[in-house]
């Protein structure tokens, strides 16, 4: 069964480097989403991408947050400063349908621990 | 998006079916009930969703009142492996907006 996959499970990081969160989303999947969860609080989204472009993000996703699929099968999100903040579990999720997506496949997170 | 409310927690007895419920007395005439859930850190799975028929698939069935304003997700033969926490998400389009859901937690 295909699955949406996410590299590395753990990173660790110090305040204030960039860091990319990589992710394989199902191959004729064509809406990738990130989401994180902070340890012990609700699943939060980030951003919707559509046609190489952000169709919805949220406040959280600010300058700080990029995404980009550089090529036909990854899906990347980019941190450029980690802040102590940012610590969570980051989840990737794939889907065939936008508007009324009605299902979307999360990969297993990778957890990003800021120091 | 529309609010939903959860019991926080729930128990079930092995082998028994779980009922949990979700209101949902907001949800506008094109919002989607969406159930998913998460096995402890898990990335959250996707289990039914439903407009205005009750649906069934492999692994719940989902029943929603006529006036929409409540549904209830079913496991039929619940398992130890069915423990986790449930959310009942409603909305349309694609940004799924999670609440704190119900904890089930499935007893031998």
């Amino acid at each position: 069964e295909p699955e949406v996959t996410q590299t590395p499970s753990h990173q660790v990081t110090q305040m204030g480097q960039e860091v990319i969160l990589r992710c394989v989303p199902i191959s004729n999947h064509l809406y990738f989403y990130w989401y994180r969860q902070i340890l012990g609080q609700k699943v939060e989204f980030l951003v919707s991408f559509y046609n190489n472009e952000i169709s919805e993000k949220s406040e959280i996703f600010d300058d700080q947050f990029s995404v980009e699929r550089p090529d036909g099968s990854n899906f990347t999100l980019k941190i450029r400063s980690t802040k102590l903040e940012d610590s969570a579990m980051y989840f990737c999720a794939s889907g065939t349908s936008g508007r009324s997506s009605y299902e979307q496949y999360f990969g297993p997170g990778t957890r990003l621990t800021v120091t | 998006d529309a609010k939903t409310t959860q019991p926080p927690s729930m128990d079930c007895a092995e082998g028994r079916a779980a009922n949990l419920p979700c209101n949902h007395s907001t949800i506008s005439g094109n919002e989607y009930v969406y159930w998913y859930r998460q096995i402890h850190s898990q990335g959250p799975q996707y289990i039914i969703h439903g407009l205005k028929n009750n649906e069934t698939n492999e692994m719940a069935s989902l029943i929603i009142t006529e006036d929409r304003k409540s549904s209830t997700l079913i496991l039929p033969h619940a398992t130890l492996r069915d423990t986790a926490v449930y959310y009942c998400i409603v909305g349309y389009g694609n940004k799924l907006v999670f609440g704190a859901g119900t904890i089930l937690r499935v007893k031998s």
